[in-house]
């Protein structure tokens, strides 16, 4: 069974607008990263989070993690039609840190 | 640094054939991975070696086979395809960084058809 979840499944935004992606998770976890994936490509990191910090930067990205709720979000400001692809989180369990088991992702289309 | 390399990009085979798929890495990473992707189901693991010599399965093992052939190269077998197993495999690799984490490079799929 997935342990990442994501929420919601598809989302369609202005170019501007900020998107929000939500992910929650089933178990104690090591670290929370997120990856996307542009249409036919693999997938590529984007930040990594630890189970002990609560909030972290990385351009344009914002991600936060709750651990007393297993979730997670992502923030993307000031989209652009270049964000447009899928959003996958995945999370490294404390029993196996190199093991990463992905969430089904959010789709998000940014519209010019 | 080419990253990341998988062989083939695109592969069509009939029920019960056989074939390899090839992953290489150049990064000098201990971890390779192999996953499908299906739609709407994210990636799931196959198998993963955590190190040279030492292959894992993974959550969905059934129907596969792997051989850490050194540190670079990491190839996922399927013995008799079945139509079940067409999909999109994606090979990554991953090593320990000085924060003791880890994040996964991923190459570019492999999309198999099995009629």
């Amino acid at each position: 069974s997935q342990q990442g979840e994501e929420d919601p499944q598809a989302l369609s935004i202005q170019e501007g607008e900020n998107a929000t992606m939500n992910c929650s998770y089933k178990t104690s976890i090591n670290n929370l990263q997120w990856y996307r994936q542009n249409s036919g490509r693999g997938l590529v990191h984007l930040i990594l989070i630890r189970s002990n910090e609560r909030e972290k930067h990385s351009g344009r990205l914002r991600v936060t993690l709750d651990t007393s709720k297993k979730s997670s979000s992502l923030l993307i400001t000031a989209s652009r039609a270049a964000d447009t692809a899928s959003y996958f989180c995945a999370t490294s369990r404390m029993d196996s840190s190199y093991k990463l088991i992905f969430g089904s992702g959010t789709r998000l289309l940014v519209r010019p | 640094n080419a990253g990341v390399t998988q062989t083939p990009k695109f592969q069509v085979l009939k029920t019960g054939q056989s074939m390899t798929l090839q992953c290489a890495q150049d990064m000098n990473h201990n971890s390779m991975y192999w996953y499908r992707q299906d739609p709407g189901m994210g990636l799931r693991l196959i198998y993963y070696s955590a190190s040279e010599g030492t292959t894992d399965k993974g959550e969905v093992p059934n129907g596969y086979n792997v051989s850490r052939l050194n540190k670079r190269e990491f190839s996922l077998r399927l013995e008799s395809a079945a139509p079940s197993q067409t999909s999109v495999y994606f090979c990554a690799s991953s090593d320990v960084d000085r924060s003791l984490m880890e994040t996964q490079y991923f190459g570019p799929g492999t999309r198999l058809l099995v009629l």
